[in-house]
């Protein structure tokens, strides 16, 4: 167990929808990755965020966003889903930014299936 | 920009004996890091080893250790005394020292262990 938990485990939802998966990171980390592993496209930063603020954009859809909160949890929203959408995500968490030592923890992941 | 090339799409090895793993990477920064991550069935990811590129020494971690050839771009992941929870995909990514901390992913290998 990393310390990270994403909720739901699993989301199947249909074309056009929006949806929200939500990450806790690990105790006193600050800063919070998205990826996103996909058959097509392995596996693809999308965003980061530390302490709130929006740290660094992967390739990132305009149909998609993310947000941290105050308390240090975030938010990936995903809207008007294609079925190309379909794709485990993960969160990861980590201490700091450019540290040495700084590992990226990940966690369990969604899986998200659009129909 | 970096590129994390695995040429090896799956791997097999019998129990016990040794496996190693191939993975370059493009790059014209001079420091950086490169890890190996660990994906089982159960698909959570697990860091392997790390190693930094300013270190002359491969990195070791119990029955895994790294080949690291910087002036090659080559960064291969040596598993010995091979076991059957070594089977999953094992993904190489590479990591800047720059102001953001994404992984940059290889496409992976499926390594599988025979009895």
């Amino acid at each position: 167990d990393s310390g990270v938990t994403q909720t739901p485990k699993h989301l199947i939802t249909a074309t056009g929808q929006r949806v929200t998966l939500r990450c806790s990171p690990r105790s006193g980390d600050l800063s919070v990755y998205w990826y996103q592993q996909s058959l097509d496209q392995g596996l693809q930063f999308l965003i980061q965020y530390y302490n709130g603020e929006e740290r660094a954009k992967g390739n990132i859809l305009e149909r998609f966003s993310a947000q941290q909160f105050p308390d240090l949890h975030s938010e990936l929203n995903l809207s008007s889903l294609e079925l190309g959408d379909s794709a485990l995500y993960f969160c990861a968490s980590s201490v700091s930014v450019t540290a040495s030592n700084n590992e990226q923890f990940f966690g369990p992941g969604t899986r998200l299936t659009v129909l | 920009a970096q590129t994390v090339t695995q040429s090896q799409p799956e791997m097999s090895v019998q129990e016990a004996e040794t496996v190693t793993l191939s993975c370059t990477y493009d790059t014209s920064e001079s420091d950086y890091y490169l890890f190996w991550y660990k994906q089982p069935p159960s698909r959570q990811m697990i860091l392997v080893i790390r190693q930094e590129a300013y270190k002359q020494q491969n990195a070791t971690e119990n029955r895994f250790s790294v080949n690291f050839q910087k002036a090659a771009k080559s960064f291969s992941l040596k598993i010995s005394d091979s076991q059957l929870g070594d089977a999953a995909m094992y993904f190489c990514a590479y990591r800047s020292v720059d102001n953001t901390d994404k992984l940059i992913f290889g496409t992976g290998t499926r390594l599988q262990v025979f009895p």
